[in-house]
């Protein structure tokens, strides 16, 4: 069974840009999370999407935004890019939600580089 | 929020040793699970720990879920050269499915 996808796997853009990252989960997981991982905050939740339907948000600004669809690929976009955005974004995709019996599988994530 | 605290945050060895880490919070949690990351990778499930005092192993690595729910440790016997890289707790909440993940331990085995 392959494992979580992400693409790009790097990304260089500028200051005022946006950008849009792509997670396909492994096949019939349906729950994807998204994660921002710096050397100073370390791994940070984002948000969590289930059924097309964010079920969970992390304490990040509203520039950050996702969504999924139906075959549950994610989205994930950041607008107005800031240097501080810079990271590496991994998705982690699981069976479903709000049980205590599937852990979350990683993808190898995207490197986005804010110049 | 609810923070991990994860230690040591680096660990130099010699191959064949045994290495412990681990983690504590100030919060309980439902599930207690441990990865490694390799450089520009996405982190790899390793052990999973769902009751606590549950004491799992997987190979060469044992952790354990403390009894308390706000602590874990894992124990890597015999490193081999492979083991390098850097190892997260995380911690799963009642509800809702985030991770909240401790600051890693940065593992170098000298062979």
């Amino acid at each position: 069974k392959a494992g979580v996808t992400q693409t790009p796997r790097y990304l260089i853009k500028t200051r005022g840009q946006q950008v849009t990252l792509s997670c396909s989960p492994i096949s019939g997981h349906r729950s994807v999370s998204w994660y921002q991982q710096t050397p100073g905050q370390g791994l940070q939740f984002l948000f969590e999407y289930f059924s097309e339907t964010q079920r969970n948000k992390g304490n990040f600004p509203g520039r950050f935004s996702g969504r999924q669809f139906s075959n549950s690929r994610s989205e994930m976009n950041v607008s107005t890019l800031e240097l501080g955005d810079s990271a590496l974004y991994l998705c982690a995709s699981r069976y479903r939600t709000g049980s205590s019996y599937n852990e979350q599988f990683f993808g190898p994530g995207t490197r986005l580089t804010v110049l | 929020g609810q923070q991990l605290n994860q230690s040591p945050q680096s660990m130099f060895i010699q191959e064949g040793e045994d290495v412990s880490m681990n983690c504590t919070s100030s919060s309980i949690f439902n599930t207690w699970l441990w990865y490694k990351q390799d450089p520009g990778e996405g982190p790899v499930l390793l052990i999973a720990l769902y009751k606590a005092g549950e004491l799992t192993s997987n190979g060469r690595l044992t952790a354990q879920f403390g009894i308390t729910r706000k602590d874990s440790f894992l124990n890597i016997s015999a490193s081999i050269p492979s083991d390098v890289g850097i190892y997260f707790c995380a911690g799963q909440e009642t509800s809702g499915s985030r991770l909240t993940f401790g600051e890693g331990t940065q593992l170098t085995v000298n062979p």
